[in-house]
């Protein structure tokens, strides 16, 4: 059981590169959700997703795209990467219903120059 | 969701019990109280969560005060791994999202 995984781990982009971040769950999961984390600060939420093929936004969404094609998959996607998304984001999942326990991935930290 | 006020940081000696202090005055009588923690650079792991009732599990115990507008989380014999950020947050149950504050950083010290 991996739990959420994360790839890449780490990754360095240019201004206005683009690049997708996968996070992957085997725990049947419905709910999805993506965060990012600046240095110093709490986790935001960017995207989320209540189910296969259904996305919403979450409190910073803006400059991001997200899909979820497949229950055990959700990705991020940056159009054109901006040095104000230099941050870590972390993945998490958990069970529709019940308690609000996320089980969270390890992270990606991702530069942007 | 209610807002959750927490220390920004706190200090607690290897061995001894730590405990975390988290002010949700404005709790409803349907919200959760639930704790969460950062080791450095890993994702968020949850600890534990209740309702009213005081909870315990291996990692920690919750204490929620009969007027539920406050809370401690205790850690009762805390070592150096438990050196972390610690967020409280109140929820409903079942929400579809979490919201995370600053969270207090617990330094364990040798």
């Amino acid at each position: 059981n991996a739990g959420v995984t994360q790839t890449p781990k780490f990754r360095v982009l240019k201004t206005g590169q683009s690049m997708t971040l996968l996070c992957a769950q085997d725990m049947n999961h419905e709910y999805m959700y993506w965060y990012r984390q600046d240095p110093g600060m709490g986790l935001r939420l960017i995207h989320y997703s209540v189910g296969e093929g259904t996305t919403a936004k979450g409190e910073v969404p803006d400059g991001y795209n997200v899909s979820r094609l497949k229950k055990q998959n959700f990705l991020l996607g940056l159009e054109s990467a901006a040095p104000s998304q230099t941050s870590v984001y972390f993945c998490a999942s958990k069970w529709a219903g019940g308690p609000n326990t996320q089980y969270f991935g390890p992270g990606t930290r991702l530069t942007v120059l | 969701d209610a807002k959750t006020t927490q220390p920004t940081s706190m200090d607690c000696a290897e061995g001894r019990a730590a405990n975390l202090p988290c002010n949700h005055s404005t709790i409803s009588g349907n919200e959760y109280v639930y704790w969460y923690r950062q080791i450095h650079s890993q994702g968020p792991q949850y600890i534990i969560h209740g309702l009213k009732n005081n909870e315990t599990n291996e990692m920690a115990s919750l204490i929620i005060t009969e007027d539920r507008k406050s809370s401690t989380l205790i850690l009762p014999h805390a070592t150096l791994r438990d050196t972390a950020v610690y967020y409280c947050i109140v929820v409903i149950q079942g929400a579809q999202k979490l919201v995370f504050g600053q969270g207090t950083r617990l330094t364990i010290n040798p």
